[in-house]
């Protein structure tokens, strides 16, 4: 199961933290996603985390966007600066399964506007 | 990061099969075999059907199945149930370490 919190509405430029708790397997042995789907579009991979800490992200979040994981908190987070509207979607964190996302949460709602 | 190419729309009857493509490039499905399809119904988290180009996840009805020629990845949805009626995404690894979906394609049930 994985379950996201830390969604909200906020103003551009400001930032968020969204957090992901995985609990039924071992968090430790899997890479980590975070897709995320704009209202009334398609899906659009975020940013990937894997088992060994490395990291890969989305060309529009680079820089601004940071995941991370805490493999005792069997939680991964993303953190969020400088947000723009272009940001506003449902975020979903997922359990690899051989290169897919095997698993998903049920999604945390990220609004940017002023 | 271009998105894969998926049609918008298909449709078909109670019964019937209907096949989703998905083209990319050689720097993804042509590349690799992580191609992958999700299916999702507005409101619920999206759910993976085909992983690896066509294998199926345990649950996930044999009605389902995956193929990839070349650059061009589909989905074949044989006996059409009504409840098969949502939107499909296509997925896949990429050269630079990334994942690409496709645009979705919204199958109606007739």
């Amino acid at each position: 199961q994985l379950v996201e919190s830390g969604g909200g509405l906020v103003q551009p430029g400001e930032s968020l933290r969204l957090s992901c708790e995985a609990s039924g397997f071992t968090f430790s042995r899997y890479d980590m996603h975070w897709v995320r789907k704009p209202l009334g579009r398609g899906l659009e991979w975020v940013s990937t985390i894997g088992a060994a800490d490395d990291a890969y992200y989305l060309d529009s979040v680079k820089g601004r966007f940071t995941i991370s994981r805490e493999n005792g908190m069997d939680s991964i987070y993303l953190q969020m600066n400088s947000l723009m509207p272009g940001d506003t979607a449902v975020y979903y964190c997922g359990r690899d399964v051989e290169g897919a996302f095997g698993f998903w949460g049920q999604g945390t709602m990220v609004t940017v506007s002023s | 990061q271009s998105a894969l190419t998926q049609p918008a729309s298909v449709s078909g009857s109670p019964g019937q099969s209907i096949t989703i493509s998905c083209t990319g490039t050689d720097s993804d499905v042509g590349r690799y075999k992580y191609v992958s399809w999700y299916q999702h119904h507005p409101g619920k988290a999206p759910k993976l059907i085909i992983y690896a180009v066509s294998d199926r996840p345990s649950g996930v009805s044999i009605r389902f199945s995956g193929s990839k020629s070349g650059n061009t990845a589909s989905l074949t949805i044989s006996g059409l149930q009504a409840e098969d009626e949502a939107d499909y995404f296509c997925s896949s690894y990429t050269r630079s370490n990334t994942w690409v979906f496709g645009g979705g394609t919204k199958l109606t049930v007739l």
